[in-house]
């Protein structure tokens, strides 16, 4: 079975510090995905990515950042954590556009 | 105004019965994506279809493209059954689009 695993399942912060969050899976998918979850909104797909060191954003990257440098792992980086980045954050693999996702477990972040 | 709409928002149901769940969207997709997710926060794919109808174990999922309807049954609920429940619609490239779920409680 796949597997994406995220480093940290609860995670609290201080407002202003920098946040790494985590993400690796296991089968070799090119596509990889960092999605925020929050009450009644749904996910929001807030950065993708197709391949190594590419990039994109999506519907909600602003304050957030990221890093693709090996294929396995997939890194959102909140430069300057606010309060409004309190969240669960999901990441997700997919082997390609036929293919559904595979989620990891989520962390749940709280900046304070 | 979200693309996928999900009705109901909430739903509790007694042990045994036959659940429904629905998904509406509004443009043209290539596949859509039943997901679960249990206290906790893990999702767990359910289904992926473009076309017709899938089955597994007690769960049924249906899609009418012409529609843009999808549906996900539950016969004999049990309260294991009980999460919430995602519908998620893939546009251009591979990106979905997700629905605010239906929270689904089975009591015993």
């Amino acid at each position: 079975d796949v597997k994406v695993t995220q480093s940290s399942r609860y995670l609290v912060k201080r407002t202003g510090e920098k946040v790494f969050l985590e993400c690796v899976q296991d089968m070799d998918h090119e596509n990889m995905f960092w999605y925020r979850q929050d009450p009644g909104l749904g996910l929001r797909l807030i950065y993708f990515s197709y391949d190594v060191k590419m990039k994109e954003k999506g519907d909600i990257p602003e304050g957030y950042s990221v890093s693709r440098e090996k294929k396995e792992r997939f890194s959102l980086i909140l430069e300057s954590a606010s309060t409004n980045q309190t969240s669960m954050y999901l990441c997700a693999s997919s082997p390609g556009q036929i293919y559904g996702y595979t989620f990891g477990s989520g962390t749940r972040l709280t900046v304070v | 105004k979200n693309e996928v709409e999900q009705s109901p928002q909430n739903l509790t149901a007694q042990e045994g019965e036959f659940i429904t769940i629905n998904c509406s969207y509004s443009v043209g997709i290539s596949a859509l994506h039943w997901l679960q997710q249990h206290p906790g926060g893990g999702i767990v794919s359910l289904f992926m279809l473009s076309s017709g109808k899938k089955k597994h174990g007690r769960l049924i999922a249906t899609i009418n493209i012409q529609e843009k309807h999808s549906s996900l049954h539950i016969t004999a609920s049990h309260p294991r059954d009980s999460a919430v429940y995602i519908c998620a619609v893939r546009r251009a490239g591979n990106q979905f689009y997700f629905g605010t779920g239906t929270s689904l409680t089975v009591i015993p």
